[in-house]
C-alpha cells in the first residue's frame, strides 16, 4: 500500500534555530503533498500545499517565511521551521495523495517539535 | 465555507459497548467523506471512506453511511474493544486535495 515516511518523529531544538522535517512517499510519486499542524487535543489545520517543482501554496495566516516548504522531487517534501520559538512547538503531519485507484490521503506518522 | 462538526469528547465506554460518533458537514456540493483514526503519538490512518450519497464505508467493524439529506456521516461500531481507544476525525474533501477535519473525538474504552 501507499506509505508516507516522515522524519524525524521527535525533535527538540533551541529558540532561534531552524528545524527541517522530511516527508517521503516510499512507493508512489506525489506531485502534491500537504502539511498540517496539530495543537494538543485539537484538530489538524492545513498549513500549506506543497507542489513539486513550484512554490507551495500557504493557507491564510501561515507565515511563508517562517515555514519554508521545498518539494524538490516527486517523492520528497521538506518543511523547515525557521528561527523557531516556543509557540512553534506542535505536532506536524504531512500527507500525500497516492493517485487514482485509492481515494484516500496517506499520512506520515508526524513530527513532535518542541522548542525550548 | 465548508466545515465539519463532530460530537465533543471524550467518549468513555466499556468494552463491547455500542459506539456512535456523530459527524455533520457543511459543503456547497458533494464532497467525499472520511473517518481517520489517530492512536497516541502517531499520525492519522484512514479508517473508512464514502464518495457519494448513500455509500456505506466499513472497516474493522466500523461503519458510516453518507447521508446527503441530513449531511451526516456518523461513525458506528457494534462492540468496541480496548484497542479502539484513539482519537477519531471526520473529514471531507471537496476541493480535490484539501482535507477539512472536524475537531476530533477522543474515545476511551475501559476493560
Amino acid at each position: 500500500g501507499a506509505v508516507v515516511s516522515q522524519h524525524p518523529s521527535r525533535v527538540i531544538c533551541k529558540s532561534g534555530t531552524s528545524v527541517k522535517i522530511e516527508c517521503r512517499s516510499l512507493d508512489f510519486q506525489a506531485t502534491t503533498m500537504f502539511w498540517y499542524r496539530q495543537f494538543p487535543k485539537q484538530s489538524l489545520m492545513l498549513m500549506a500545499t506543497s507542489n513539486e517543482g513550484s512554490k507551495a501554496t500557504y493557507e491564510q495566516g501561515v507565515e511563508k517565511d517562517k515555514f519554508l516548504i521545498n518539494h524538490a522531487s516527486l517523492t520528497l517534501s521538506t518543511l523547515t521551521v525557521t528561527s523557531a520559538h516556543p509557540e512553534d512547538s506542535s505536532f506536524y503531519i504531512c500527507s500525500a495523495f497516492p493517485g487514482q485507484g485509492d481515494y484516500g490521503y496517506t499520512f506520515g506518522s508526524g513530527t513532535r517539535l518542541t522548542v525550548v | 465555507g465548508d466545515s465539519v462538526t463532530q460530537m465533543e469528547g471524550p467518549v468513555t465506554l466499556s468494552e463491547e459497548a455500542f459506539l456512535t460518533i456523530n459527524c455533520t458537514y457543511t459543503a456547497t456540493g458533494y464532497p467525499s467523506l472520511f473517518w481517520y483514526v489517530q492512536y497516541p503519538g502517531e499520525g492519522l490512518q484512514l479508517l473508512l471512506k464514502a464518495t457519494k450519497a448513500d455509500d456505506k464505508g466499513s472497516n474493522k467493524g466500523f461503519e458510516a453511511t453518507y447521508r446527503k439529506e441530513t449531511t451526516s456521516f456518523h461513525l458506528e461500531k457494534g462492540s468496541v474493544q480496548v484497542s479502539d481507544s484513539a482519537v477519531y476525525f471526520c473529514a471531507l474533501d471537496f476541493q480535490g486535495g484539501k482535507l477539512i477535519f472536524g475537531q476530533g473525538t477522543e474515545l476511551s474504552v475501559k476493560p
